[in-house]
């Protein structure tokens, strides 16, 4: 595909229940971000990978969220034990370049939609 | 905190007319701007951006301005079209900060004809 495809798109849990979403960034881009997106607000960054290497996790709300990369392509985002207030849109974001050596743009998936009931 | 600010949620204008959105920043370290345009169920598109070492960028109908002592930058659209209708966002990132985005809580956009 051409951009960044995300799965599912809409994804309805209750509150204990494990989810997963996934992201499938445009091929060959070696930064792959994960920003989480309330009602109302902006988006809010989460975690960055550099290929299969997760660099950056200070945005990860808590320890029930992990975030994996292992062959530096599609990537999954865990939530554990989900709570009412991670009730968001989950959206990732990949780029051609490695993060710190450039700026350049990110190109964004159309999101993941969690409800947590 | 927010470090990146944009105080109006809305914003309307008849098409043809110029738009002008607004953002703020507190963050000294940030050195690079960015515009995003969201539609209603679709990620972020990016518009355009800018460099701490310029004062503006234009591409098309869309110019950026940066004013560094004010910490201030703005998105002028001209002219306004009624496919320009969406929630504009502004972003921030550092070059030593990894390219991680700071963003603002957005405006929308309205283009009435």
């Amino acid at each position: 595909g051409a951009g960044v495809s995300q799965s599912p798109r809409y994804k309805v849990a209750k509150r204990g229940q494990d989810v997963a979403l996934r992201c499938d960034p445009i091929s060959g881009h070696v930064s792959l971000f994960w920003y989480q997106q309330a009602l109302g607000q902006g988006p809010e960054f989460l975690t960055y990978f550099q290929n299969e290497a997760q660099l950056d996790k200070s945005g990860l709300p808590s320890d029930r969220f992990f975030a994996e990369r292992p062959e530096g392509s599609v990537s999954t985002l865990k939530i554990q034990r989900t709570q009412q207030e991670d009730s968001a849109v989950y959206l990732c974001a990949s780029s051609a370049r490695a993060g710190g050596l450039s700026i350049n743009e990110q190109f964004f998936g159309p999101g993941t939609r969690l409800t947590v009931l | 905190d927010q470090q990146v600010k944009q105080n109006s949620p809305s914003l309307s204008v008849q098409e043809g007319r110029i738009s002008i959105l607004n953002c703020d920043y507190t963050n000294s370290m940030f050195d690079y701007f960015l515009w995003y345009k969201k539609y209603p169920a679709e990620g972020p598109t990016f518009l355009i951006s800018i460099s701490s070492i310029k004062d503006k960028n234009e591409d098309g109908r869309f110019t950026v301005f940066l004013n560094k002592s004010a910490k201030h930058l703005s998105l002028h659209i001209v002219p306004s079209q009624p496919g320009d209708s969406a929630v504009y966002f502004c972003a921030a990132s550092s070059t030593g900060g990894g390219n991680k985005l700071t963003f603002g809580t957005g405006t929308q956009l309205k283009v009435e004809l």
